[in-house]
């Protein structure tokens, strides 16, 4: 089947660094992505991987492992507006969707 | 660009009544929408999918005759709950791709249904 795990809960300090971990398994495989969740809010997309290695975008970094079906999300300089679900998601070979139960984070001072 | 907008934001309906939720894509002409449903503190959970023209796919255990869902045009979709129960009750949120390959979804803001 396919599956997509994420820790449920992560917390950090304001101003630290998180990585937040995805293992994924997948029908054939077009791409990862990690969308950003507020409460009550949709998600917001944050990053998109289909090939090996790291992605930079600002505070914001994904990292993909296709032969180990593994990506993460890098979250630097922390803030409390990083407060939110972040939500890792795989394409299959039918390009649809596998979403994670989502991440968690909460940011502390 | 690539806005994609919901109405209602937040409705509250009595049991037994029809809701009818609105997705439009304000800037991209939508091949493809999404229709998904968030329960409190779950992830989002994919109900269907439609492509402008034809018929929507509903995922297994969404039952389409509640669930009617309308793609008429490439900038509007439409989900409407019908015979609505409290178990209803969700987070309702639309996404469109410009695409078929799905490779790009942006979200609408979702849709808060209460059904009393």
């Amino acid at each position: 089947g396919q599956n997509i795990d994420q820790p449920t809960e992560m917390t950090a300090t304001e101003g630290a660094i998180v990585q937040i971990n995805c293992t994924y398994q997948t029908s054939g495989f077009n791409g990862l992505f990690w969308y950003q969740q507020h409460a009550g809010e949709a998600p917001t997309f944050l990053s998109y991987n289909v090939l090996d290695g790291l992605e930079e975008k600002g505070r914001f970094s994904s990292f993909l492992s296709r032969s180990k079906g593994y990506s993460y999300l890098l979250l630097k300089e922390l803030q409390m507006k990083d407060s939110a679900s972040y939500l890792c998601a795989a394409t299959d070979s039918n390009y649809q969707l596998i979403w994670g139960a989502g991440t968690k984070l909460i940011i502390k001072p | 660009g690539a806005v994609v907008s919901q109405h209602p934001s937040r409705v509250i309906c009595k049991s037994g009544t029809s809701v009818k939720i609105e997705c439009r894509s304000l800037d991209f002409q939508a091949t493809t929408m999404f229709w998904y449903r968030q329960f409190p503190k779950q992830s989002l959970m994919l109900m269907a999918t439609s492509n402008e023209g034809s018929k929507a796919t509903y995922e297994q255990g969404v039952e389409k005759d509640k669930f009617l869902i309308n793609h008429a045009s490439l900038t509007l979709s439409t989900l409407t709950v019908t015979s609505a129960h409290p178990e209803d009750s969700s987070f309702y949120i639309c996404s469109a791709s410009p695409g078929r390959d799905y490779n790009e979804q942006f979200f609408g803001p979702g849709t808060r249904l209460t059904v009393l």
